[in-house]
């Protein structure tokens, strides 16, 4: 498959080991928020979104972190897995009206065995 | 379970040229977003569909582009007298649900990798 892109921040972990992905949204009306994962050569893939009115979210093996103070949201995988291996972003909207999402300009996620 | 199906996937264009790219959704999906992925950047919105109806398309960069979905079903995104910076991965998502909520059930299609040389 295609990449998604070559010179993306990359972050290194060892299969196992949890992993944490920041993002850094941009607009303060935004009040929804969706972490995606995109494998090479697929669209991207829904993994867990959060409300602006709560702080934490927990799914299966993922957390998402809301900080409204500082604009800033984070992946958390738990016991990373070589499937987890892919580019990572994250959307924000606001849902006072507009269909539009802002995705950041994500992060590529490398599992090392 | 057919998800979204995006045709051609890969398309070459000389410069000039007008590109017409397809989006099969997945059948019984109210809602349509098309989306430009450049290299190494995030998808970023370009339009939406509620059924054949274009709500927003504030997100189309130039009247060069346009898309329809005459049947509420499949939408074809064209572009006219392509340029070297519409090179880019064209993204096509549908959802069951409508408004700001198809954000949250949104699946993509593998894209449509454009490059104008």
């Amino acid at each position: 498959g295609e990449s998604v892109g070559l010179h993306l921040p990359t972050l290194s972990v060892q299969e196992g080991d949890n992993s944490i992905i920041n993002c850094a949204y941009s607009n303060s009306a935004s009040d929804y928020f969706i972490w995606y994962k995109q494998e090479s050569g697929k669209g991207p893939q829904f993994i867990i979104d959060i409300r602006s009115n709560m702080d934490k979210r927990q799914g299966q093996r993922v957390t998402v972190l809301l900080n409204k103070t500082v604009k800033h949201l984070s992946l958390q995988i738990a016991a990373t897995q070589p499937g987890d291996s892919a580019v990572y972003f994250c959307a924000e909207t606001s849902t006072s009206g507009t269909y539009k999402y802002i995705f950041g300009t994500g992060t590529r996620l490398k599992v090392l065995a | 379970g057919a998800g979204v199906s995006q045709s051609p996937r890969y398309k070459v264009a000389k410069r000039g040229q007008d590109v017409a790219l397809r989006c099969d959704p997945i059948s019984g999906h109210v809602s349509l977003f098309w989306y430009q992925q450049a290299l190494g950047q995030g998808p970023e919105f370009l339009t939406y569909f509620q059924n054949e109806a274009q709500l927003d398309k504030s997100g189309l960069p130039s009247d060069r582009f346009f898309a329809e979905r005459p049947e509420g079903s499949v939408s074809t995104l064209k572009i006219q007298r392509t340029q070297q910076e519409d090179s880019a991965v064209y993204l096509c998502a549908s959802s069951p649900l409508v408004g700001v909520s198809a954000g949250v059930e949104q699946f993509f299609g593998p894209g449509t990798r454009l490059t104008v040389l």
